[in-house]
């Protein structure tokens, strides 16, 4: 079936450092592909999403571009800050339904 | 500000008791679904539904069941709470027609079972 596997945390930074989170996925046929955070307390929300091959969602300053020929859709910024501090969850979508990973906890230390 | 509200943010419930959690959606979508979330588990699928009185099964649906009386609410009940459902609990809701639509959670319920 499908599924979606991202790197395991807790991933430490320092402030202005460049971050990726490595996301993977295995589908069939060309689902949508989202990254949402959740911030300490709160519920998920959407971060970005792409939604065919080589589209690229960006929002906040993270990208993350759609690659087919890697089924992958990793998550990029070049400068984070501490408030950047939250798990990262990487999905798609198949039939109005999520799948999500098991998400990625990340600490940014000032 | 579209909104899915729930009930209450923490619960703290004893062995055997029925529990409901309840979320209400200002969007007007026609899914929602229920969530638990542990650590290194991410989240996982309760139930969802696609319209009123219309239910279906997610990944991990025994011990619990739910309720569409009205588009805009959806409870998951807890018939007989165990110690293993201690968990946090999250609603989220889209609207329907395609795949390319998000889905809006609620600020999540952590109930503890003991």
């Amino acid at each position: 079936g499908d599924s979606v596997t991202q790197m395991e945390g807790p991933v430490t930074l320092s402030e202005e450092a460049f971050l990726t989170i490595n996301c993977t996925y295995t589908a069939t046929g060309y689902p949508s592909l989202f990254w949402y955070v959740q911030y300490p307390g709160e519920g998920l929300q959407l971060l970005l999403k792409a939604t065919k091959a080589d589209d690229k969602g960006s929002n906040k300053g993270f990208e993350a571009t759609y690659r087919k020929e890697t089924t992958s859709f990793h998550l990029e910024k070049g400068s984070v800050q501490v408030s950047d501090s939250a798990v990262y969850f990487c999905a798609l979508n198949r039939d109005d339904k999520i799948i999500f990973g098991k998400g990625t906890r990340l600490h940014i230390l000032p | 500000d579209v909104k899915v509200t729930q009930s209450s943010r923490y619960l703290v419930k004893r062995t055997g008791e029925k529990v409901f959690l309840e979320c209400v959606q200002d969007m007007d979508h026609e899914n929602m679904f229920w969530y638990r979330q542990d650590p290194g588990l991410g989240l996982r699928l309760i139930y969802f539904s696609y319209d009123v009185k219309m239910k279906e099964k997610g990944d991990i649906p025994e011990g619990y069941s739910v309720s569409r009386e009205k588009k805009e609410r959806f409870s998951l009940i807890l018939e007989s709470a165990s110690t293993n459902q201690t968990s946090m609990y999250l609603c989220a809701s889209s609207s329907g027609g395609g795949p390319n639509r998000e889905q809006f959670f609620g600020p999540g319920t952590r109930l503890t079972v003991l």
